[in-house]
């Protein structure tokens, strides 16, 4: 079966300072690969997604970036936060990309402070 | 034009009691899923719907997509304390476009 997770659970980080958030599918191959963003008590808004190795698609411009180093691999990395990038950021996988399900993995709390 | 309306915002409700909520978008949508997000994790699905007029049942879970494709509403019977969280209808506008998501409904049940 498949399964997806991402880590770290919760990150406090200063203003300015780096971030790196991991995500990682397994039991499927060529999946499609999502970060969305939760603000408290909204809905969530699609950051980036990815059809394959190397191919990254922004939704919105923003302080963020994300990358697909293996098939089965997202990773979203800022070089400087923002307070406003405080959130619940939220990896998911796809099968197919329009009408596909998706299957979230557990959230990263970011508190930037 | 391809955002998703849901309501109501939040609920307060009694146990046992029935709930209902629903999803509305001025686009048509080919698919409609309702996800429910328990505090501090991701959101998981609960139903899937493919078909204009289908009706699904999960349990206690029923969810409807509308005849014109612009609308689906879940009903929830009979709640339980452990039907606390966040529910969000979600789905792909017609004609290529990722995922979209409603702003959710809190749903509260005081035991």
């Amino acid at each position: 079966s498949q399964t997806i997770h991402q880590w770290p659970a919760t990150l406090v980080q200063p203003v300015g300072s780096p971030l790196s958030l991991e995500c990682t599918v397994e039991g499927t191959s060529n999946p499609n690969l999502y970060w969305y963003r939760q603000a408290a008590g909204r809905g969530l808004q699609l950051l980036f997604y990815s059809v394959g190795i190397g191919q990254i698609s922004s939704e919105v411009p923003q302080n963020l970036s994300a990358s697909r180093p293996q098939d089965r691999q997202f990773i979203l990395s800022s070089k400087k936060l923002l307070l406003s990038d405080s959130g619940f950021y939220l990896c998911a996988w796809s099968k197919t990309r329009f009408t596909g399900e998706l299957f979230f993995g557990e959230g990263s709390r970011l508190t930037v402070l | 034009g391809q955002q998703l309306n849901q309501s109501p915002q939040s609920m307060f409700i009694q146990e046992g009691e029935d709930v209902s909520m629903n999803c509305t978008s001025s686009s048509i949508f080919n698919t409609w899923l309702w996800y429910k997000q328990d505090p501090g994790e991701g959101p998981v699905l609960l139903i899937a719907l493919y078909k204009a007029g289908e009706l699904t049942s999960n349990g206690r879970l029923t969810a409807q997509f509308g005849i014109t494709r612009k609308d689906s509403f879940l009903n929830i019977s009979a709640s339980i304390p452990s039907d606390v969280g966040i529910y969000f209808c979600a789905g792909p506008p017609y004609n290529n476009n990722d995922m979209r998501f409603g702003a959710g409904t809190r749903l509260t049940v005081k035991p």
